[in-house]
């Protein structure tokens, strides 16, 4: 079984700095999707970027980064000019490339924003 | 844009009631998903739907929990009889679905149960 593992439950950075997410996952499969997904307080979770396993490039989206490494099961986050509205708790997800989309969770990083 | 819809926002029970959670994907959304979130943990899949059909629940404990999609459109998630450990965050999300390439899941604001 797929297991995801985020070994930093709370991080903290500097407004307009530079933070990184951790993130560790286990599978056996060749194929996959990594994400991390944002959710504010009291808001919905929202997608914040995705990574196809076959891609070796990290993908980018604005501020946000990913540092793939898939031989060491690695998936970080990186937030570049940190801004206050990026305090939220951050999950990094798994999913399979088998036909169901389930997503498995990490236990989750709350990103505390000082301004 | 378009949203996840869940109502209600929050629920209050005592044990051994019945509880009950709606959820409307956005519309054209043909997987709904239904997430179980216990504080400071992150979602578990319950349920997930293609249009009216069960594609997964083998997390779903079915000896209290049910859930249907009757018109492959809204959904609703039931708990009866409801236990303490049931309080949780109850999260819908839904997904066009193309390829799983493509998916996006698209997430509610979610349900939050307290059960005393």
């Amino acid at each position: 079984a797929q297991t995801v593992t985020q070994s930093q439950p709370e991080m903290s950075v500097q407004e307009a700095e530079t933070v990184t997410l951790s993130c560790t996952y286990d599978t056996s499969e060749s194929d996959y999707y990594l994400f991390w997904y944002k959710q504010p307080p009291s808001r919905q979770m929202i997608l914040v970027i995705r990574q196809e396993a076959y891609k070796q490039q990290n993908a980018t989206e604005n501020r946000f980064s990913v540092n793939f490494q898939k031989a060491a099961k690695s998936f970080s986050l990186k937030i570049s000019d940190s801004q206050l509205g990026d305090a939220a708790m951050y999950f990094c997800a798994y999913r399979s490339s088998s036909n169901t989309g389930k997503l498995i969770f990490g236990q989750g990083t709350t990103l505390q924003v000082k301004p | 844009e378009a949203e996840v819809a869940q109502s209600p926002r929050y629920k209050i029970t005592e044990k051994s009631q019945a509880v009950a959670f709606w959820c409307d994907p956005i519309s054209g959304h043909a997987t709904l998903y239904w997430y179980r979130q216990i504080l400071g943990q992150g979602p578990e899949l319950l349920v997930q739907f293609q249009d009216e059909s069960v594609v997964d629940d083998s997390q779903l404990p079915k000896d209290r929990f049910s859930a249907e999609r009757l018109k492959g459109v809204d959904s609703t998630l039931k708990i009866q009889p409801a236990e303490l450990g049931d309080s949780a965050m109850y999260l819908c999300a839904s997904s066009l679905r193309r390829t799983i390439k493509q998916e996006t899941q698209y997430f509610g604001p979610g349900t939050r149960l307290l059960v005393l």
